[in-house]
């Protein structure tokens, strides 16, 4: 139990395009869902917190009109960057924690990642 | 906000030595504690938490982390390491009351010699 899929696993874009990514929890419900950014060699850097139906929360620092997220449903998130550039390349993570009464509360559960590279 | 600190961040060690990790947290109030492992190639996985009662938690692959209150410590021990240990450890913490959210150590990377 307890899995979260990330969809790409790999993407690799031009300058100035978007870039959807989706993260979904597989076999629980996750009222929240995280969205990291791990840098080679570096922990992980959290970027947002979104909860299903509301508005997400950033981090200090990370502009939320670039990095678009949306956690329309109980299983899905997605993180679009927006206007991508080279310097937005790096293995982006999510993470779910799930719903009260599944028994998985108060634990993030995490992604396989996705790694972005802008050319 | 709550910190974590982890040390060693480079850990090399032959196979059968015992591997212990350090981290130490910066947080008064209540907290829930990970010891997560990221495997070369692969995704994060949980190998034990902390969130009340006895101490001293067992966790996957015969791992275990101690919590001591006093110390604002969790630290991974493991008696005798395989070379399927060679991996990245990182542990966190999550503040029960505040921003709830979850705050990793640097991460300690462990090479395990055959």
């Amino acid at each position: 139990g307890a899995v979260v899929s990330q969809h790409p696993s790999w993407v690799i874009c031009k300058s100035g395009t978007s870039v959807k990514i989706e993260c979904r929890s597989l076999d629980f419900q996750a009222t929240t869902m995280f969205w990291y950014r791990q840098f080679p060699k570096q922990s992980l850097m959290l970027m947002a917190t979104s909860n299903e139906g509301s508005k997400a929360t950033y981090e200090q620092g990370v502009e939320k009109d670039k990095f678009l997220i949306n956690h329309a449903s109980l299983t899905l998130s997605t993180l679009t960057v927006t206007s991508a550039h080279p310097e937005d390349s790096s293995f982006y993570i999510c993470s779910a924690r799930a719903h009260r009464g599944t028994g998985l509360t108060d634990t993030q559960y995490f992604g396989p990642g996705t790694r972005l590279t802008v050319l | 906000a709550q910190s974590v600190s982890q040390h060693n961040h480079h850990v090399i060690l032959s196979e059968a030595a015992s591997l212990e990790l350090g981290c130490n947290y910066s947080y008064g109030g209540t907290v829930n504690l990970f010891w997560y492992v990221q495997y070369p190639g692969q995704h994060l996985q949980l190998l034990l938490k902390y969130f009340s009662g006895d101490p001293l938690v067992k966790g996957i692959k015969g791992f275990e982390a101690e919590f001591i209150k006093s110390k604002f410590s969790f630290n991974l021990r493991k008696p005798s390491v395989q070379w399927s240990d060679t991996a990245e450890y990182f542990c966190a913490v999550n503040a029960l009351y505040g921003n709830n959210r979850l705050a990793f150590g640097k991460g300690n990377q462990v090479v395990v010699i055959p």
